[in-house]
């Protein structure tokens, strides 16, 4: 079945340090993937997504490429702030009716 | 703005009680759908619906009953609470369901059931 692997947490880094995730799928066909941030006390807010192979999705930094060769969607950003401190979700949809997400990895950025 | 609005934030129940999870959203969004949030889980379907009228079973049904009347609201039913229910559950919408539409989450309701 359709399924998401993440890299296990917590991931703990030094202010402006590099940034990589790990997130590898299993799917037949052609899903949608998104990176999804959950802040503490809130619901999960839309990080990027890609809809197609190849496309790289951004947003504040952060990036991830579709790469269909590989399975995977790795969640990247050149330079880590306090504020980005979080957990992030790695999900795949073919529609919302069966989107699958990650099990979460906890980022927590040091001053 | 309001987005997606969940309540209460936080109840706990004794086995057996029954309550209802209230979810609004101001966005006109066709697509409404209810998950809980399980440590080291991810999130997990629960129930669906793509329109007034309309909902279906998600991954994880069992327990849960749901409604939806109007576009704006999609209350989550528990039954007859069980220890197993104690979880975050967030509601969310979209504008659609297709696989290109991105989800607006709620705040989450933390419940427990003692």
């Amino acid at each position: 079945g359709n399924s998401v692997t993440q890299m296990e947490g917590p991931v703990t880094l030094s202010e402006e340090a590099f940034l990589t995730i790990n997130c590898t799928y299993t799917a037949t066909g052609y899903p949608s993937l998104f990176w999804y941030v959950q802040y503490p006390g809130e619901g999960l807010q839309l990080l990027l997504k890609a809809t197609k192979a190849d496309d790289k999705g951004s947003n504040k930094g952060f990036e991830a490429t579709y790469r269909k060769e590989t399975t995977s969607f790795h969640l990247e950003k050149g330079s880590v702030q306090v504020s980005d401190s979080a957990v992030y979700f790695c999900a795949l949809a073919y529609n919302n009716n069966d989107m699958r997400f990650g099990a979460g990895t906890r980022l927590t950025v040091k001053p | 703005n309001a987005g997606v609005t969940q309540t209460p934030k936080f109840q706990v129940l004794k086995t057996g009680q029954s309550m209802t999870l209230q979810c609004a959203q101001d966005m006109n969004h066709e697509y409404m759908s209810w998950y809980r949030q399980d440590p080291g889980m991810g999130l997990r379907l629960i129930h669906y619906s793509v329109g007034a009228g309309i909902t279906d079973q998600g991954e994880v049904p069992n327990g849960y009953n749901v409604s939806r009347s109007t576009t704006e609201d999609f209350p989550l039913r528990l039954l007859s609470a069980a220890p197993s229910q104690t979880s975050v559950y967030f509601c969310a919408s979209s504008e659609t369901s297709g696989r290109t539409q991105p989800q607006h989450f709620g705040d989450g309701t933390r419940l427990s059931i003692l």
